[in-house]
């Protein structure tokens, strides 16, 4: 099974709109991080926002917020106030602590911003 | 304090070559990861060193190979290249602990002739 999975491969947004992004994941660990990172043309990878699995509050990031259902497996990235530049691809991952420092990304969100 | 550094930044090589990749990680961080990322494509998880030993691997042939140093830089092998190896290599660091997330390179652009 996958342990990350992002179902919508593009999404697009009218600017100044929030858009929300997908992540469900697998895991049976109770101690687990969940991380969103940007990856824009240019090709590196931005991190952006983390969630832990024991944190009682969804985590946010200046126009960043995660939206944890722990219950759903779920770890929706929340855009606000989107920008032109908010254009890019965008990957949910997760890190267990059972497995240590393994990462797992999912296949990833392309994002277009329409002015 | 610098950031995760990779060499070289392009790489050209002919179908049956062997290429070799680097990676120096942000300092303190002892694990180091190597990633494929075909045009258009997600990340494809390579390989895992910490601590100089190779902790897991993705679903890659054994043409893929690499290690770690004494120092926690990496290298990344790939021998007999093929058309389809044509990918952005991304390495990335990280501390130890769930919490703590990966710190990616700007990447090595790898094409295959």
């Amino acid at each position: 099974a996958q342990k990350i999975t992002q179902t919508q491969p593009g999404m697009f947004v009218q600017e100044k709109e929030a858009v929300t992004l997908d992540c469900t994941y697998d895991t049976s660990d109770q101690s687990y991080g969940l991380f969103w990172y940007k990856q824009p043309s240019s090709g590196e990878m931005i991190f952006l926002i983390y969630q832990g699995s024991y944190d009682e509050q969804n985590a946010t990031e200046g126009r960043y917020s995660l939206n944890f259902q722990k219950a759903r497996k779920s770890a929706n990235l929340v855009i606000s106030a989107s920008q032109l530049g908010d254009s890019a691809m965008y990957f949910c991952a997760m890190r267990e602590a059972v497995t240590g420092n393994q990462f797992y990304f999912g296949t990833g969100t392309s994002l277009t911003v329409i002015p | 304090e610098a950031g995760v550094t990779q060499s070289p930044t392009h790489l050209i090589k002919t179908r049956g070559q062997q290429a070799t990749l680097r990676c120096s990680p942000i300092s303190g961080h002892t694990s180091v990861y190597w990633y494929q990322q075909a045009l258009g494509l997600g990340l494809q998880f390579l390989l895992w060193y910490d601590e100089g030993e190779e902790r897991n691997r993705g679903n890659f042939p054994p043409r893929f190979s690499g290690r770690q140093f004494p120092n926690y830089s990496s290298e990344l092998n790939v021998n007999a290249l093929e058309l389809e190896d044509s990918a952005l290599y991304l390495c990335a660091s990280s501390l130890v602990g769930k919490g703590y997330e990966q710190y990616f390179g700007p990447g090595t652009r790898l094409t295959v002739t």
